[in-house]
């Protein structure tokens, strides 16, 4: 069974454009979870969708968004980039939602902001 | 990850036991994970444990969770160079999906 992919790997942008990420969950699974990581802050959860939905958000601000498709398949959108915004963004996915679901991560894509 | 708490460094001899260390503050936590990152790679994970359980393990691994104290250990027996990468442990809750990591143990393996 293929593993969670996340596209692109690497991505270089400059201060104010915005970014669109990319990741397909394993087959099955449902819920989506974004969480990204940096050295001074490490591991932060950015919010989780299930069934197209929005179930669960941290404390990010509004530049920061997503959305499900129909085929579990989720993206993430980061407005009007800043340089603190570099960093490893991870998804993982699960089959159901509510913490009861072991999550599975992908490789991450690398942001870097100039 | 402010709730779980875990040592920034172990350094090991191969072939020895490790033990990575985690407390964590939500006697409420659902699911307790170890997650592996090698660098320049996502997380993968290792092992978890329900909270109604003491004790896990899994080949060379064992997990050890101790409730009244809040905390977790992992135990990786025969440690061997490939296993030389960041470790974090992870709490989540049944009603709040959100995973909450602690800051990651660097495990390194000498010779």
């Amino acid at each position: 069974k293929a593993g969670v992919t996340q596209t692109p790997r690497y991505l270089i942008k400059t201060r104010g454009q915005q970014v669109t990420l990319s990741c397909s969950p394993i087959s099955g699974h449902r819920s989506v979870s974004w969480y990204q990581q940096t050295p001074g802050q490490g591991l932060q959860f950015l919010f989780e969708y299930f069934s197209e939905t929005q179930r669960n958000k941290g404390n990010f601000p509004g530049r920061f968004s997503g959305r499900q498709f129909s085929n579990s398949r989720s993206e993430m959108n980061v407005s009007t980039l800043e340089l603190g915004d570099s960093a490893l963004y991870l998804c993982a996915s699960s089959r159901t939602s509510g913490g009861l679901d072991t999550q599975y991560f992908g490789p991450g894509t690398r942001l870097t902001v100039l | 990850g402010e709730d779980v708490e875990q040592s920034l460094f172990l350094s090991v001899r191969e072939g020895d036991s490790s033990v990575i260390n985690c407390t964590y503050t939500d006697s409420s936590s659902t699911y307790l994970y170890w997650y592996k990152q090698e660098p320049g790679a996502g997380l993968q994970l290792l092992t978890y444990i329900f909270s109604n359980m003491d004790m896990k393990q899994d080949q060379r691994l064992t997990v050890l969770l101790n409730k009244k104290d809040k905390h977790l250990s992992l135990r990786i027996a025969d440690t061997q160079t490939g296993d030389s990468a960041i470790y974090f442990c992870a709490e989540s809750m049944g009603n709040d999906y959100k995973l909450s990591f602690g800051a990651g143990t660097t495990v390194t393996v000498r010779a």
